[in-house]
């Protein structure tokens, strides 16, 4: 079965680090392109990021640039999310999802990000 | 970067009836090698977003073929032939013609 689940959610004061996992399984990990989307309930959808199969390449919304990294560690079949210098409009849920080379076609549980002092 | 602004933003609907979301964007979403490059999301409550259509008209796996996705350029309906009760939900148009990706507003679809 395609899964992903991701974890590493919490609360965290503003200015404040996280880093978010998304364990792959299920499909050939290093074949293709991976997502973070973010969702602020009773809002939209907003894309966050991308990385390339082999992870060179990077891609930020202009909101996160500068403050988030996205890696992938394709030995282990997992991508992850540092976040660091939180603030309070970066709470949402966090979904990691996997390309299908045009679209985003399997969507993990998703992890709760709140950053409250 | 390339807005998407679907309508209506909500869509009462009654089961067994059509329906029918529409979604446009600022820049053409078509690609040189003759793809758009236009999806649709299903959000049903309390789940993720889940792929319904890519490339403004290829149903993903498993989507019911009551579904079907339409158009080129700028201009893309998303139709639901006849609806049942399991399709409500918040649905988007996303493009990933070029980064950054985004989405429509959404639109959220409830049984009448």
């Amino acid at each position: 079965e395609v899964q992903l689940v991701e974890s590493g959610g919490g609360v965290v004061q503003p200015g404040g680090s996280l880093r978010l996992s998304c364990a792959a399984s299920g499909f050939t990990f290093t074949s293709y392109f991976m997502h973070w989307v973010r969702h602020v309930p009773g809002k939209g959808l907003v894309w966050v990021s991308h990385i390339s199969t082999d992870g060179r390449i990077a891609t930020y919304a202009d909101s996160v640039k500068g403050r988030f990294t996205v890696s992938r560690d394709n030995a282990k079949n997992m991508l992850y999310l540092q976040m660091d210098s939180l603030r309070a409009e970066d709470t949402a849920i966090y979904y990691c999802a996997k390309s299908n080379n045009y679209a985003l076609d399997i969507w993990g549980q998703g992890s709760m990000v709140t950053v409250s002092s | 970067d390339i807005v998407m602004t679907q309508s209506p933003l909500f869509l009462p609907v009654t089961p067994g009836e059509p329906a029918s979301i529409s979604c446009r964007s600022s820049q053409s979403l078509l690609q040189s090698n003759g793809y758009n490059y236009l999806a649709w999301y299903l959000q049903k409550p309390g789940q993720s977003p889940q792929l319904l259509i890519y490339l403004d008209s290829n149903r993903a796996s498993g989507v019911p073929d009551r579904f079907s996705g339409s158009g080129s350029g700028t201009d893309f309906t998303l139709k639901i032939s006849r609806v049942e009760a399991e399709d409500v939900g918040v649905y988007y148009c996303m493009h990933t013609r070029q980064t950054p990706y985004t989405f429509g507003q959404g639109t959220k679809v409830e049984i009448k």
